[in-house]
């Protein structure tokens, strides 16, 4: 199975300062259509993930651009510049290409 | 408005079966595949499996092989998870959730579990 292996596991910031997770996968995440189906999500506590980036870097309707998706192969990373409050909460990253599907073990992103 | 309706909390026995339902609005789910993920308390998400309704083919991730049984009814567009053998260690909420061609659509608002006797 794929292992995606996520770091940090907690990160604490001030807002307004960039955050930034990576998301380092066992196998390249690229699929024989040439898509990579790598995928952050959110969850805030007591609520469904939420989709923020797919396709590595295309951002889900209606979120901010100061969420940026980035890497390809086996290495990616999420970038928040800016923190907001509501950007709190706990990011996975998650793939789709290979079966079994896979998530990450989830960064917590708090206060300072 | 597409809407996932779960069902309700269960509380299971060590050794019992539950059958978790998710009814879907607004969305045929003979056109999608219908997914299922837990967290346990505390912990991370957890991706169990997916059944595609339109003709029942599933996949499982290793560990719940022998312990979750995907299936989907057309007819009333409800995608089933059926826990057997239940342990402690399957006390969690299951989430279902819709994926199209790219990612998640849409997520169940989850059921919670919870094994004791």
């Amino acid at each position: 199975d794929v292992v995606l292996t996520q770091t940090p596991v907690s990160l604490s910031v001030t807002l307004g300062d960039q955050a930034s997770i990576s998301c380092r996968s066992s196998q390249s995440l690229e699929y024989s259509d040439g898509y990579t189906y790598l995928e952050w999500y959110l969850q805030k506590p007591g609520q469904s993930p939420q989709l923020l980036i797919y396709e590595v870097s295309n951002r889900f309707s209606g979120v901010p651009d100061r969420f940026i998706g980035s890497g390809s192969g086996t290495d990616f990373t999420l970038k928040i510049s800016r923190v907001e409050p509501e950007d709190l909460g706990v990011y996975y990253c998650f793939q789709a290409t290979h079966d079994p599907n896979t998530f990450g073990a989830g960064t917590k992103l708090e206060l300072k | 408005e597409v809407q996932l309706q779960q069902s309700g909390a269960e509380l299971g026995k060590p050794g019992t079966s539950v059958k978790l339902s998710c009814k879907v609005s607004g969305y045929n789910i003979r056109n999608t595949y219908m997914h299922w993920v837990n967290q346990r308390p505390g912990k991370g998400l957890e991706w169990i499996g997916r059944i595609d309704p339109a003709n029942g083919n599933t996949i499982y991730a290793e560990k719940f092989k022998s312990k979750a049984t995907l299936t989907a009814d057309t007819s009333s567009n409800t995608a089933y998870m059926q826990l057997s053998q239940l342990k402690s260690d399957d006390t969690a909420i299951y989430f279902c959730a819709i994926r199209g061609d790219w990612y998640f659509d849409f997520w169940g608002p989850g059921t919670m579990v919870t094994v004791s006797s």
